[in-house]
């Protein structure tokens, strides 16, 4: 069965740095490929999606790649703040029919 | 003018009781879901609505009925709960079932003793 891998329960950074939490997942490729991100007590909030054909998709400081070659989706913050501390979910999804797969997410820490 | 909202956000019972958790979106889509995430934090899909029409259905205990008596509610009743239903549990919505990004409400966070 599909598997999704967030490697890095937690992640502390430096505030400034960029931060870059990494998606691994086995078998075929996803059509599509999903970030979230989940504060305490709350509910998850769409970030960023990326196609299968696609490379690369940004949004403000938020920068999403996608390597069907190594199973691979990282997910970059550049010049972190506090304020980005949250965990922060990966989720496929294989065709449009198809439900979504969350990982089981990354928690980053954005020290000042 | 919350998008996506849930009933009660706490709730805690004992086992072998019924319980029901209500969700509402205002945001004028067709497709609703329900999702449980666990204490390790997998979010996982239990059931998916597209306009009152049960469209995903998981392996899922048969005690969990969701009910969807139009496209803007969502209710999830669960009976004889066990120990194992714990956990925080989200309802979302999308603009369609093919629709990619999804609105989540802010969870009930269920505990039974």
């Amino acid at each position: 069965s599909q598997k999704i891998e967030q490697n890095s329960e937690a992640l502390n950074i430096q505030e400034g740095k960029t931060a870059t939490l990494t998606c691994n997942y086995t078998n075929y490729s996803p059509a599509y490929l999903q970030w979230y991100r989940q504060d305490p007590g709350r509910g998850p909030v769409f970030l960023l999606l990326i196609r299968e054909n696609e490379k690369e998709k940004r949004k403000e400081r938020l920068k999403v790649t996608f390597d069907t070659t190594l199973k691979q989706s990282l997910f970059h913050i550049t010049a972190s703040q506090p304020a980005d501390s949250a965990t922060y979910l990966c989720a496929l999804r294989y065709s449009s029919a198809s439900k979504i797969i969350f990982g089981s997410g990354t928690r980053l820490s954005i020290r000042p | 003018d919350t998008a996506v909202s849930q009933t009660p956000k706490y709730l805690v019972t004992q086992m072998g009781n019924d319980k029901s958790i209500k969700c509402e979106q205002n945001l004028g889509h067709d497709t609703m879901y329900w999702y449980k995430q666990d204490s390790k934090k997998f979010l996982k899909i239990m059931f998916s609505y597209n306009n009152k029409e049960l469209i995903i259905n998981e392996t899922v205990p048969n005690r969990f009925s969701p009910k969807s008596p139009d496209k803007a509610h969502l209710n999830l009743h669960i009976n004889s709960l066990e120990l194992g239903d714990s956990a925080v549990y989200f309802c979302a919505s999308s603009r369609e079932a093919r629709g990619n990004e999804q609105f989540f409400g802010p969870g009930t966070r269920l505990t039974v003793l």
